[in-house]
């Protein structure tokens, strides 16, 4: 079981590149969600998807846009990266949203724009 | 914006010693849950308390929920150096459903 997978792990890019983080989850939760870690800050939602074929805006979505694909993924793309965006990004799930469910993660795509 | 405020930043114990880490929030929540980080991994959930309870346990953990402060307690009892971890507290708003996280306390177990 791999639970929450993300690709790739490690990205280097150079200011106003694109590129499309992926998450993909086997625990067939209905809710994903991904977040942006920044030294000092906690993690911040970006957008999340409580369901498929729905997505919202989370607290920091400016310059992201996602994509559920299907149940099981859910994209996160980069479209003119820049350096404010250097970030180390989590995906997670949750059974479903609005509820007491625990949110489970992966192990982070750690993005660097130079 | 950022709901929780953890407090200690860091924390450094001996093996064997008890861990304390406060937690702060600012509006009404559904439930408080806490998660290790292990170094370079992503986040882990350790134990989910809801507002209507004032104390939990998982083991060595123990978690306290006073909404009349707007804040919670995690205590890691005989700390182990495999406990040696980022701790973050997340509050579940009552409105909007959102998990918004503290900034985590980092805690350093010493052999």
């Amino acid at each position: 079981n791999a639970g929450v997978t993300q690709t790739p792990k490690f990205q280097v890019l150079k200011t106003g590149q694109s590129m499309t983080l992926q998450c993909a989850q086997d625990m067939n939760h209905n809710s994903m969600y991904w977040y942006r870690q920044d030294p000092g800050m906690g993690l911040r939602l970006i957008y999340y998807s409580a369901s498929e074929g729905t997505t919202d805006k989370g607290e920091v979505p400016n310059g992201y846009n996602v994509s559920r694909l299907n149940k099981r993924e859910f994209s996160l793309r980069l479209e003119s990266a820049a350096p404010s965006q250097t970030s180390v990004y989590f995906c997670a799930t949750s059974r479903q949203d609005y509820s007491n469910q625990p949110q489970h993660f992966g192990d982070g795509t750690r993005l660097s724009i130079l | 914006s950022q709901q929780g405020e953890e407090d200690p930043q860091a924390l450094s114990i001996q093996e064997g010693e008890n861990a304390t880490m406060n937690c702060s929030y600012k509006t009404s929540i559904n439930n408080l849950q806490w998660y290790r980080q292990n170094s370079g991994r992503g986040l882990v959930h350790l134990i989910l308390i809801r507002s209507n309870e004032r104390e939990k346990h998982s083991g060595r953990l123990r978690v306290t929920l006073d909404t009349s402060k707007k804040s919670s307690s995690l205590l890691i009892t005989a700390s182990r150096a495999a406990d040696t971890a980022s701790y973050f507290c997340a509050s579940y708003e009552d409105l909007g459903g959102k998990l918004i996280f503290g900034q985590g306390t980092e805690l350093s177990v010493k052999p």
